[in-house]
C-alpha cells in the first residue's frame, strides 16, 4: 500500500493567516492526489483534485501543488469556516490510501 | 443533482450480520466506480473498496480484505456493503461515495454509523 503522512497533525491559524499543510506520499502518485476538507460530524467534501484543480464551489483561497510525492494545500487567507480536518488521499493504486488529518483551529 | 443517501444508523450484537445500502441518483448509476470509507469513533478515513457498478468489478483494500462484501443492485441504482459477522472493531461511520475521472471523491453520502455492542 502507498502510506501518505500528513504535517502537521494540527495547527492554530488566526482569521487572515496563510496556512500550509504538506502530504508525502511512499511513492510516486503522478498527480493523482486529492484534498478533502471534514468539519465534525459531516461528510467530507472534496477541495481540491488532481493535485492542483480547484472542485466546483470551492473558494479561491484554498489552492493545491506539487507532483510525484510531494504535496500541498494551502488556504492564503484563512477564514473562521475553515475550522475542519484536512486529508489528502492518493487515487493512483488501489488502495487509495488518506493521510491522517491535519486538525486547523 | 448528484446525490448518494445512505441507510440509517444501527445496532448490532458481535456476530450478527448486516447489510447498509447507498442509493444514487442523478447520475447514470453505472458509470462511475462507488468507493466506502470507513471512519472509526475519533478517528480519520480509511479507504475499504470500491465497485464498478457497470459490471461488479471489485477492488477491497488487504486491511479489509475478507472481512466486508461489496454489491450493487443496478436496477435500485443501490451499492451495498455487508458484513457476515460483525466484531465490536466494526463499530464507526461508513461512508459511500462515487468516484470520479481522475479517482477523486466528488459526492459523498451522509454516513451511516454502525454501533457493535453486546
Amino acid at each position: 500500500d502507498i502510506q501518505m503522512t500528513q504535517s502537521p497533525s494540527s495547527l492554530s491559524a488566526s482569521v487572515g493567516d496563510r496556512v500550509t499543510i504538506t502530504c508525502r506520499a511512499s511513492q510516486g502518485v503522478s498527480n493523482y492526489l486529492n484534498w478533502y476538507q471534514q468539519r465534525p460530524g459531516k461528510a467530507p467534501k472534496l477541495l481540491i483534485y488532481a493535485a492542483f484543480t480547484l472542485h466546483g464551489g470551492v473558494p479561491s483561497r484554498f489552492s493545491g501543488g506539487g507532483s510525484g510525492a510531494s504535496f500541498t494545500l494551502t488556504i492564503s487567507s484563512v477564514q473562521p469556516e475553515d475550522s475542519a480536518t484536512y486529508y489528502c488521499q492518493q487515487s493512483h493504486t488501489p488502495p487509495h490510501t488518506f493521510g491522517q488529518g491535519t486538525k486547523v483551529e | 443533482e448528484v446525490q448518494l443517501v445512505q441507510s440509517g444508523a444501527d445496532v448490532k450484537k458481535p456476530g450478527q450480520s448486516l447489510k447498509i445500502s447507498c442509493k444514487a441518483s442523478g447520475y447514470s448509476f453505472t458509470s462511475n466506480w462507488i468507493a466506502w470509507v470507513r471512519q472509526m469513533p475519533g478517528g480519520g478515513l480509511e479507504w475499504m473498496g470500491m465497485i464498478l457498478p457497470r459490471d461488479s468489478d471489485t477492488r477491497v483494500s488487504p486491511s479489509f480484505e475478507g472481512q466486508v462484501t461489496l454489491s450493487v443492485d443496478t436496477s435500485l441504482t443501490t451499492a451495498h456493503l455487508e458484513w457476515r459477522s460483525l466484531k465490536a472493531s466494526d463499530t464507526a461511520t461508513y461512508f459511500c461515495a462515487r468516484h470520479s475521472t481522475r479517482g477523486e471523491l466528488d459526492y459523498w453520502g451522509q454516513g451511516t454509523r454502525i454501533t457493535v455492542s453486546s
